[in-house]
């Protein structure tokens, strides 16, 4: 199982979008809308974000978005924020009650 | 308020043994799917083990099969992760974490195992 491909960084200005992509295959992400976005700030445990493809648990804002194509599933993050600046992570359910998480990206705003 | 929390890490020698816990609070513990994701140092996560509500079922990520044990004591809203032969890129922060729809709402602060001589 090998992990799912993110960009290593994104980068942008406040206020602007990002998209975030999460790359898989047809045995994880093109198979199952079970992909999920956790953030995390250095030092700290993951937050979830976004689960089921496209669901907010609940105090996370809508800011933050998710979706899926085919094998390639993306976060959006519009408004950037300062506090959005942190390490992101997608993972995917990968059948037999295993999951693959990405390779993260760090999101800088400038 | 759910709270996990990890205990158990430490330095331990190529081969060691080495036993996490998590105390989980704040929810029935009894009710939920429970999972050890680890992250090591400067890199990115990785999910090591899941346990089902009664222990019935367990899954492990390959790299670990045969060598770790996933458990569980709900009567004490506990998790546990037996480490055996441990081996230097088992080296890592373990976090203990609540599953739902395939995802981890909850998470604990993580405990950090060094396995080195």
């Amino acid at each position: 199982q090998s992990a799912l491909t993110q960009p290593a960084s994104v980068s942008g200005s406040p206020g602007q979008s990002i998209t975030i992509s999460c790359t898989g295959t047809s045995s994880d992400v093109g198979s199952y809308n079970l992909v999920s976005w956790y953030q995390q700030h250095p030092g700290k445990a993951p937050k979830l974000m976004i689960y089921e493809v496209s669901k907010w648990p609940s105090g996370v804002s809508n800011r933050f978005s998710g979706s899926k194509s085919g094998t390639t599933a993306s976060l959006t993050i519009s408004g950037l924020q300062a506090e959005d600046e942190a390490d992101y992570y997608c993972c995917s359910y990968a059948g037999s009650n295993t999951y693959v998480f990405g390779t993260g990206t760090k999101v800088t705003v400038l | 308020e759910v709270q996990l929390v990890e205990s158990g890490g430490g330095l331990v020698q190529p081969g060691g043994s080495l036993r996490l816990s998590c105390a989980a609070s704040g929810f029935t513990f009894s009710s939920y799917w429970m999972s050890w994701v680890r992250q090591t140092p400067g890199k990115g996560l990785e999910w090591v083990a899941n346990i089902k509500q009664d222990g019935s079922e367990k899954y492990y990520v390959h790299s670990v099969k045969g060598r770790f044990t996933i458990s569980r004591d709900n009567a004490k809203s506990s998790l546990y992760l037996q480490m055996n032969s441990l081996r230097a890129e088992d080296t890592a922060v373990y976090f203990c974490a609540r599953a739902a729809s395939s995802s981890w709402f909850h998470w604990g602060q993580g405990t950090l195992v060094t396995v080195s001589s």
